[in-house]
């Protein structure tokens, strides 16, 4: 069974850097054609692509944010870590991880739970 | 890669069919997906590559495509589909999202 889940600080202060885990399990990150992306949800508003890491160490960010963030997964291929610098209120949102596999659905087939993280001094 | 996404709204009733729009910004193939949200959870896929249904998905939920116009109809609306609809293009990074549609009763 394939499963990913989010943890990490549900309050920063604002200019602070936000560090987010997301665990995997029942396949592997260096698998051919795998990918976890990370996507965000204010309240009450759209969901925003933020970027995603392959199993080939490739990345890809959201331009808006590129300057601001990184996504990266560890040497043991179980998770992915998101590191967002200098944040803002407006960065309050519910942040999921999801696996995309290009070889198959080129879709993210399935999601974290979700992690929401609050932004205020 | 613009998704636009319509309506934002949609009231319907049980047994209902209705349709949602989603145009891309330009050709995107057929890498178009879509999602359904319930309040309070993640995101769960419904179709991908623009007319697939994804496992265990209702074979209500069906997916077409005219060039860069993406449809998602659902007949015979259930009670559990009342829920946010979002359209996702996979063709290239930013892999964008439109703005959702939201079904309500």
């Amino acid at each position: 069974q394939i499963t990913l889940k989010e943890s990490g600080p549900t309050l920063v202060r604002p200019t602070q850097t936000l560090s987010l885990t997301c665990t995997v399990s029942g396949f592997s990150l260096s698998t051919t054609g795998v990918g976890v992306g990370w996507v965000r949800q204010p309240p009450g508003q759209a969901l925003e692509w933020l970027g995603i890491v392959y199993w080939d160490g490739d990345q890809f960010y959201s331009p808006s944010l590129k300057s601001r963030l990184t996504i990266t997964k560890d040497a043991a291929e179980t998770q992915v870590v998101l590191t967002l610098t200098n944040m803002d209120p407006f960065d309050a949102a519910t942040y999921y991880c999801a696996q995309l596999r290009t070889l198959r659905s080129f879709a993210f087939e399935v999601w974290g739970p979700g992690t929401r993280v609050a932004v205020s001094s | 890669i613009q998704m636009t996404q319509s309506p934002t709204s949609l009231s319907a009733s049980v047994g209902d069919r209705v349709t949602i729009s989603c145009r891309a910004g330009q050709n995107i193939n057929t890498y178009l997906n879509w999602y359904q949200q319930k309040p309070g959870t993640a995101p769960s896929l419904l179709i991908y590559a623009s007319s697939t249904l994804h496992s265990g998905v209702p074979s209500r939920f069906v997916g077409s495509v005219s060039g860069t116009n993406f449809t998602l109809t659902v007949s015979g609306l259930q009670p559990e589909d009342f829920a946010t609809y979002y359209c996702q293009q996979t063709y290239s990074t930013p892999y964008t999202f439109g703005q959702g549609t939201k079904l309500e009763i």
